[in-house]
């Protein structure tokens, strides 16, 4: 299996725009995790699912942030309009059940001017 | 979710047993621990996770107190490589949520 699959690597865009962050989590995992790093607040959990259905968004910051999960195959983190600060590293990762480690996207970095 | 406490770093001899710990005085009867770690950029890497025993696998030992309120990582072997930072965290129904973590140097 190839992992964790997120797109883009890399994101560059302007104050406003919409951005739309993608994860393919490992076949047969079903729950998946959005996190936000950055340097201040560290780690933090935004949303996650489990079978498709989102258990808790207690993390997602704002109206502006929404996460979709349409089939067991991929989600994504949508931000709308953009904002300098929610410029951050954004990681997806997905654990076949609760109880196991979870595995790790390799994080889209996404600056926004 | 369990409120983790753990040192902001550590230093470790290549080599050398590297114990990490950490408090999770909170964490209630059905949270386990998880240990993760982070290298430079890249996502974090699941280590090991335990609820009540001790665990061992390829990567590392956990040793969790009989009262649960504390745990230690432990790295037998260092390498320059698992310089890194580690995280611990308690989890229950799926959220897994981490701390600050420890910055861990091993240095030759």
């Amino acid at each position: 299996d190839a992992g964790v699959i997120q797109s883009p690597r890399h994101e560059v865009t302007e104050m406003g725009q919409e951005v739309t962050l993608r994860c393919k989590p490992i076949s047969g995992h079903n729950s998946l995790f959005w996190y936000r790093q950055t340097m201040m607040r560290g780690l933090e959990l935004l949303i996650y699912f489990n079978n498709n259905v989102p258990i808790d968004d207690s993390g997602m910051p704002e109206d502006r942030f929404s996460a979709k999960m349409p089939n067991a195959s991929f989600s994504t983190l949508k931000i709308q309009p953009s904002e300098p600060r929610d410029s951050a590293v954004y990681f997806c990762a997905s654990t076949p059940t609760d109880r196991l480690g979870a595995f790790f996207g390799q994080g889209t970095r996404l600056t926004v001017v | 979710d369990a409120k983790t406490t753990q040192p902001t770093s550590m230093d470790c001899a290549e080599g050398r047993a590297a114990n990490l710990p950490c408090n999770h005085s909170t964490i209630s009867g059905n949270e386990y621990v998880y240990w993760y770690r982070q290298i430079h950029s890249q996502g974090p890497q699941y280590i090991i996770h335990g609820l009540k025993n001790n665990e061992t696998n390829e990567m590392a030992s956990l040793i969790i107190t009989e009262d649960r309120k504390s745990s230690t990582l432990i790295l037998p072997h260092a390498t320059l490589r698992d310089t890194a930072v580690y995280y611990c965290s308690g989890t229950s129904y799926g959220k897994l949520t981490f701390g600050q973590g420890t910055i861990l140097t091993v240095h030759p």
